[in-house]
């Protein structure tokens, strides 16, 4: 079966300092992406960030970055300098064969 | 146009009423997808939709019927509702090809059942 664990449900973090959340999976398959999405009170679900499985170098976008481990089936997303506007829940997830599989989330709040 | 629509944004209904959950995008997306999220919980599939054929049904009750009438527009009409199936209900879309994995979600429908 696919699985995606979180084992954070909550988190804090200090405005401007930097926190990891940690992501494991499961799966048999070699091609396969992983992806982090972020729901803020809002309630619309935003993509933070992607990898592809096959590719080796870990994926950023701006403040976000990721730490793929592959052998270990390990995928956390760091938060640099964060900001107010950073709280939500956040989801990690995993897709193959037109299914995404979400973790249970991961609920960060941003301490001014 | 980069966005999902979903309407209404806020539906409430007794056990016994028929109503529709609509969802529209205009970004040439080719698959379509219906998500129910309760609060504090990650979003659960329901369907699947591929160039405007039902690709996926999450063994979804029956009393939810989705119907995809054109490639832009995914509707799931809803009849005979429990109380338990009072949620947030997500439409998402997606590209084909590399991209075909990138959803890209409404802001949802909060349906409340009586």
């Amino acid at each position: 079966a696919q699985t995606v664990t979180q084992s954070q449900p909550e988190m804090s973090v200090q405005e401007a300092e930097t926190v990891t959340l940690s992501c494991t999976y499961d799966t048999s398959e070699s091609d396969y992406y992983l992806f982090w999405y972020k729901q803020p009170p809002s309630r619309q679900m935003i993509l933070v960030i992607r990898q592809e499985a096959y590719k080796q170098q870990n994926a950023t976008e701006n403040r976000f970055s990721v730490n793929f481990q592959k052998a270990a089936k390990s995928f956390s997303l760091k938060i640099s300098d964060s900001q107010l506007g950073d709280a939500a829940m956040y989801f990690c997830a995993y897709t193959q064969g037109g299914k995404l599989i979400f973790g249970q989330g991961t609920e960060l709040s941003v301490k001014p | 146009d980069t966005e999902v629509t979903q309407t209404p944004k806020h539906l409430v209904m007794g056990m016994t009423n028929k109503k529709s959950l609509k969802c529209e995008q205009h970004m040439g997306h080719r698959a379509m997808y219906w998500y129910k999220q309760k609060a504090k919980k990650p979003p659960e599939l329901m369907f699947v939709y591929s160039y405007e054929k039902l690709s996926i049904n999450e063994s979804v009750p029956s009393r939810f019927s989705p119907e995809c009438p054109n490639s832009s527009l995914l509707n799931l009409h809803l009849h005979a509702l429990q109380p338990e199936d009072s949620a947030l209900y997500l439409c998402a879309s997606s590209q084909e090809g590399p991209w075909a994995n990138v959803l890209t979600f409404g802001a949802g429908s909060r349906l409340t059942v009586l």
